[in-house]
């Protein structure tokens, strides 16, 4: 079993449906992140998160860290927010990350 | 600002054969990161490094090697090339310690024929 899984896999929805990805990890961590990657390859960090929700425009991020869960939202999804969306977990001294495999969003105009 | 180049974009290479990824950022970071990427799995870190002249293995070290001679430039060096090293390459850097804080480069596709 992966230390880190994300569901779905795969989602594909219309815009303006609201989204919800979700996270679960089975280890002790220091904080989670959440990260996108665009069709192009490009990477780029969303939220950093240890405790409670964090809000950046249409992005939610939440984390319980009792139930060791977290999830991505988006509100009023748009194409533009077609991506593979990546949890990762921090942990240990080095603080080295494990990563989820990914969720790939589609959002059909 | 550039952020984080990575050089090449794409490559092909024979079984045995070497080469050296280049990955350039300009924001004076002292972490940096080497990751694989491959279809169904999550990034995986293959070495990493605190500051200039310092390196560390990551949790895929095998097969390659790394140098950071200068700040701003961390190479990934593969000395024999081999089938399952066919990937798509990342670098990173990052102010701090936190790797999902860091800013990434556009990859490169690595193709060992």
């Amino acid at each position: 079993k992966n230390e880190v899984e994300q569901s779905p896999q795969n989602l594909t929805a219309q815009e303006g449906e609201f989204i919800t990805i979700n996270c679960s990890y089975s280890v002790g961590i220091s904080a989670l992140h959440w990260l996108q990657q665009h069709p192009g390859g490009g990477i780029v960090s969303l939220f950093m998160l240890s405790s409670g929700k964090k809000k950046h425009g249409r992005l939610i991020a939440t984390i319980n860290i009792q139930e060791k869960h977290s999830s991505l939202h988006i509100t009023a999804s748009h194409p533009r927010d077609s991506a593979v969306y990546i949890c990762a977990v921090g942990r240990g001294s080095n603080y080295q990350l494990i990563w989820g495999a990914g969720t790939k969003l589609i959002i059909k105009p | 600002n550039a952020g984080v180049t990575q050089t090449p974009k794409f490559r092909v290479l024979k079984t045995g054969q070497s080469m050296t990824l280049l990955c350039a950022q300009d924001m004076n970071h002292e972490y940096m990161y080497w990751y694989r990427q491959d279809p169904g799995m999550g990034l995986r870190l293959i070495h990493y490094s605190v500051g200039e002249g310092t390196t560390a293995k990551g949790e895929v070290p095998d097969g390659y090697n790394v140098s950071r001679l200068k700040k701003q430039n961390f190479l990934l060096g593969l000395e024999s090339a081999a089938p399952s090293q066919t990937s798509v390459y990342f670098c990173a850097s990052s102010y701090t310690r936190f790797q999902g804080e860091a800013f990434f480069g556009q990859g490169t596709r690595l193709t060992v024929v």
